[in-house]
C-alpha cells in the first residue's frame, strides 16, 4: 500500500504570506494526486487534480506541483477564507490513499 | 449544475447494515470513476471503496473488505454503499466524490447499540 504523509501538520501565518504544504508518497504515483480543502464543518472541496491542474473556479492564489513521490500546495497570498484543512490522495493505485491533513490558521 | 447528493445514512444496531445511495445530476456516473470516504468525528479522511469508470473494477478498503459493496444503476445515475456487519468503528459522515473533481455533501452514519 502506498502511504501518504504531508507536512506541517498544522501551521499559522498572517494574512499574505505564501504558504506551502508538501506531500510524500511511500511510491511513486506519477501525477495521479490531487487536493482537497475543507472547512470545519463541510465537505471537502477539490482544488487542484493531476498533481498541478486547478478544478474550475478555485482562486490562482492556489498552485500545485510534483511528480512522483513529492508533491506541493502552495498558497501565494494567504486570506482569512483559506483557513481550513487540506488533505492529499494518491489515486494511482488502491488503496486510494489520503493524507493525514494540514491545519491551516491565521496568525 | 454538478450534484451529489447522499442519503440512507442513520442509527444502526452493531452487525445492522445500511445503503447509502448517491445520485448525481449534472454529468453521468459512467464518465468518472467514484469513490466512497468516510471521516470519523475529529479525524481525518479515510477511502473506503472505488469504482471505475465503466464500473469493471471494484477496490475497497481493507477495514471494509467483505462487508461492504460499491455499486451503480446508471438508469438512474446513483451510487450505492451497501454496508453490512456494521461495527461501532464504522461510525463515520460518509461522502461520495468522483476521483479528484465533485464532492456530495455527505450522510451520517451512527453504529451504536
Amino acid at each position: 500500500d502506498i502511504q501518504m504523509t504531508q507536512s506541517p501538520s498544522s501551521l499559522s501565518a498572517s494574512v499574505g504570506d505564501r504558504v506551502t504544504i508538501t506531500c510524500r508518497a511511500s511510491q511513486g504515483v506519477s501525477t495521479h494526486l490531487a487536493w482537497f480543502q475543507q472547512k470545519p464543518g463541510k465537505a471537502p472541496k477539490s482544488l487542484i487534480h493531476s498533481a498541478s491542474i486547478l478544478q474550475r473556479g478555485v482562486p490562482s492564489t492556489f498552485s500545485g506541483s510534483g511528480s512522483g513521490t513529492v508533491f506541493t500546495l502552495t498558497i501565494s497570498s494567504l486570506q482569512p477564507e483559506d483557513v481550513a484543512t487540506y488533505y492529499c490522495q494518491q489515486y494511482d493505485s488502491s488503496p486510494l490513499t489520503f493524507g493525514p491533513g494540514t491545519k491551516v490558521d491565521i496568525k | 449544475q454538478v450534484q451529489l447528493v447522499e442519503s440512507g445514512g442513520g442509527v444502526v444496531q452493531p452487525e445492522g447494515s445500511l445503503r447509502l445511495s448517491c445520485a448525481a445530476s449534472g454529468f453521468t456516473l459512467n464518465s468518472y470513476g467514484t469513490q466512497w470516504v468516510r471521516q470519523a468525528p475529529g479525524k481525518g479522511l479515510e477511502w473506503v471503496a472505488f469504482i471505475s469508470y465503466d464500473a469493471t473494477n471494484k477496490y475497497y478498503a481493507d477495514s471494509v473488505k467483505g462487508r461492504f459493496t460499491i455499486s451503480r444503476d446508471m438508469s438512474k445515475n446513483t451510487l450505492y454503499l451497501q454496508m453490512n456487519s456494521l461495527r461501532p468503528e464504522d461510525t463515520a459522515m460518509y461522502y461520495c466524490a468522483t476521483i479528484a473533481d465533485y464532492w456530495g455533501q455527505g450522510t451520517l452514519v451512527t453504529v451504536s447499540s
